[in-house]
């Protein structure tokens, strides 16, 4: 079946610096791929909707300059989370649709952040 | 305003039992409905789908039932199985959320913990 691939898996970095997370869809082409938040305890939550060849669409409350999304190719979208402060720590998934139906949501691994 | 809930954040049961796990949704837009499960520090890998003109689907041991009227869907797993353990989500999806790109909308996820 199809598969992402996230990475990096977790992450540590300190507070101020820039962070980059990497999806990839490895044997279709994925023309949108969405970005999600998930806190403890909590569910996963949209923050944006990336389209390959043209800008994100974020969720109401996500600052698109702090997290930068880029869907440069059919099978890679970046999600760049800028100037990371400690409550930017989260786990964060991405997915990837193709040309299939709805069932065709494909989950990366995640991405465990920890800023510092 | 959530627009999908799980109700129950934790379930358990006997290995060989059934596991019933519920959701209930808001929003008549939606017309297609997914679990997933998700392991600690994993991404969803996606079990079973209904679409709304449906009231049931089958999978070998998952079964999810769709009431329309209520605006319900349950996921019945039998029998249970201590791998079964894990967080389940439930997630909606319409033609017209979020754009042509149909968005999920999760619910918070029920742990279920299946004891032997």
């Amino acid at each position: 079946g199809a598969v992402v691939s996230q990475h990096p898996s977790w992450v540590i970095c300190k507070s101020g610096t820039s962070v980059k997370i990497e999806c990839r869809s490895l044997d279709f082409q994925a023309t949108t791929m969405f970005w999600y938040r998930q806190f403890p305890k909590q569910s996963l939550m949209l923050m944006a909707t990336s389209n390959e060849g043209s800008k994100a669409t974020y969720e109401q409350g996500v600052e698109k300059d702090k997290f930068l999304i880029n869907h440069a190719s059919l099978t890679l979208s970046t999600l760049t989370v800028t100037s990371a402060h400690p409550e930017d720590s989260s786990f964060y998934i991405c997915s990837a649709k193709d040309s299939f139906p709805n069932y065709g949501y494909t989950f990366g691994s995640g991405t465990r952040l920890t800023v510092v | 305003d959530q627009q999908v809930k799980q109700n129950s954040p934790s379930l358990s049961v006997q290995e060989g039992r059934i596991s019933i796990l519920n959701c209930d949704y808001t929003n008549s837009m939606f017309d297609y409905f997914l679990w997933y499960k998700k392991y600690p520090a994993e991404g969803p890998t996606f079990l079973i789908s209904i679409s709304s003109i449906k009231d049931k689907n089958e999978d070998g041991r998952f079964t999810v039932f769709l009431n329309k009227s209520a605006k319900h869907l349950s996921l019945h797993i039998v029998p249970s199985q201590p791998g079964d353990s894990a967080v389940y989500f439930c997630a909606a999806s319409g033609p017209n959320y979020g754009g042509s790109q149909g968005n999920l909308i999760f619910g918070k996820g029920t742990k279920l913990s299946v004891k032997p």
